[in-house]
């Protein structure tokens, strides 16, 4: 149990372009799932914390505008990169909240071209 | 929020040596939990401790907590090739605006199993 899948696990996209990135909870609820973004051979950084049914709140230097979250429900929440560019390649990876625990997704590689 | 330092950043050890890696925080916590990252991958959840406790076992897996010194280890044994990954702490830094907890990653060991 407590499976988290994150759609799609790589995307390539032109600059300008918006894309956006899912993160669903398959066998469980969550009201809380994070965002986090990681570069080659660095550690995971928070951007924002989502909630079912709230706005999402966002770490300090992350521009909310750029990086439209929305909790749509329980078991789903969606990141959207909004006018891409190349500096925001990276891979980005979701968490689910339960009980204790956060359950990982496998992630997401965006390459801005 | 300040990222923990993790302490190597990258180790190389012959299969079947114990392999230690260790993990320094900077605030309080309720607890400390430390995670598996393949290449490219997720992250797979290894273990908790929380703040009342100074040692935990599972399987291969040691791990210690010292909250006087802001510190935790944690030890492979009997290190495999399929160990090769980065391990990664992270310490929760209080509640989130909701009441749930934010996590806080160290920066990680890179850590390699020679065959």
């Amino acid at each position: 149990g407590a499976v988290v899948s994150q759609h799609p696990s790589r995307v390539i996209c032109k600059s300008g372009t918006s894309v956006k990135i899912e993160c669903r909870s398959l066998d469980f609820q969550a009201t809380t799932m994070f965002w986090y973004r990681q570069f080659p051979k660095k550690s995971l950084m928070l951007m924002a914390t989502s909630n079912e049914g709230s706005k999402a709140t966002y770490e300090q230097g992350v521009e909310k505008d750029k990086f439209l979250i929305n909790h749509a429900s329980l078991t789903l929440s969606t990141l959207t990169v909004t006018s891409a560019h190349p500096e925001d390649s990276s891979f980005y990876i979701c968490s689910a909240y339960r009980i204790d625990e956060q359950f990982f997704g496998p992630g997401t590689r965006l390459t801005v071209l | 929020s300040q990222q923990g330092e993790e302490d190597p950043q990258a180790l190389s050890i012959q299969e079947g040596e114990n392999a230690t890696m260790n993990c320094s925080y900077k605030t309080s916590i309720n607890n400390l939990q430390w995670y598996r990252q393949n290449s490219g991958r997720g992250l797979v959840h290894l273990i908790l401790i929380r703040s009342n406790e100074r040692e935990k076992h599972s399987g291969r897996l040691r791990v210690t907590l010292d909250t006087s010194k802001k510190s935790s280890s944690l030890l492979i044994t009997a290190s495999r090739a399929a160990d090769t990954a980065s391990y990664f702490c992270a310490t929760d830094e209080g509640i989130s605006n909701f009441g749930n907890e934010k996590l806080t990653f160290g920066t990680g060991t890179r850590l390699t199993i020679i065959p």
